[in-house]
């Protein structure tokens, strides 16, 4: 039973432009949201993170949306630039935000010049 | 160090074979964990330490694989007699405590393959 669902595999967008990454989960005992950026070859890098009794977080030109109705969170970039290409993952915590993750499939991001 | 290494960056291995996977987190860091993604997949959890508590060994596939953290530092993922469905890439990560305010820092992983 995948918890965290990415369900767009690629989105390709031009430079300048915003770029919307979606992720939906179905337990509603998450309580921290996080999205993490991979570069090929390398480990995935930590970008944002939201807490659950927020709605939105935001950091420079990446802010983060939660929606725990609908049980959705998204991750906007803009503007959005060449560099940031990469595979981007959602990831989940449980109640007590303890350290295990649940991560989404990931979504391949690609900006074009 | 800097970061959080991991050895071999590579490893080919003939199926039925041993294989150990080495992970030194950041110093300091009291919390370790072993992820793997498979092909088109994402990140799928294998086993988490937390200190001197029991590890949560929840998502370790099969009994084949095995995992230590020794003195609170080093970690070594071990997989026994590999099969080729174990081919992935083997990410480590560490984090200053159990509550994620900043995420944890990954490795670049150990890429396997089991031929």
């Amino acid at each position: 039973d995948q918890q965290v669902k990415q369900n767009s595999p690629s989105l390709s967008v031009q430079e300048g432009r915003i770029s919307i990454l979606n992720c939906d989960y179905t337990n509603s005992m998450f309580d921290y949201f996080l999205w993490y950026k991979k570069y090929p070859a390398e480990g995935p890098t930590f970008l944002i993170s939201i807490s659950s009794i927020k709605d939105k977080n935001e950091d420079g030109r990446f802010t983060v949306f939660l929606n725990k109705s609908a049980k959705h969170l998204s991750l906007h970039i803009v503007p959005s630039q060449p560099g940031d290409s990469a595979v981007y993952f959602c990831a989940a915590s449980g109640a007590g935000n303890t350290g295990k993750l649940i991560f989404g499939q990931g979504t391949t991001l690609q900006v074009k010049p | 160090g800097a970061g959080v290494s991991q050895s071999p960056s590579n490893k080919v291995t003939e199926k039925g074979k041993d294989v150990e996977l080495r992970c030194d987190p950041i110093s300091g860091h009291t919390a370790l964990y072993w992820y793997r993604q498979s092909l088109g997949q994402g990140l799928e959890f294998l086993i988490y330490f937390q200190g001197n508590s029991a590890p949560d060994k929840s998502g370790l596939p099969s009994d084949r694989f095995s995992a230590e953290r020794t003195g609170g530092s080093v970690s070594t993922l071990t997989i026994q007699r590999t099969q080729q469905e174990d081919s992935a890439v083997y990410l480590c990560a560490s984090s200053e405590s159990r509550v994620l305010l900043g995420g944890y820092t990954f490795g670049s992983g150990t890429r396997l393959t089991v031929v």
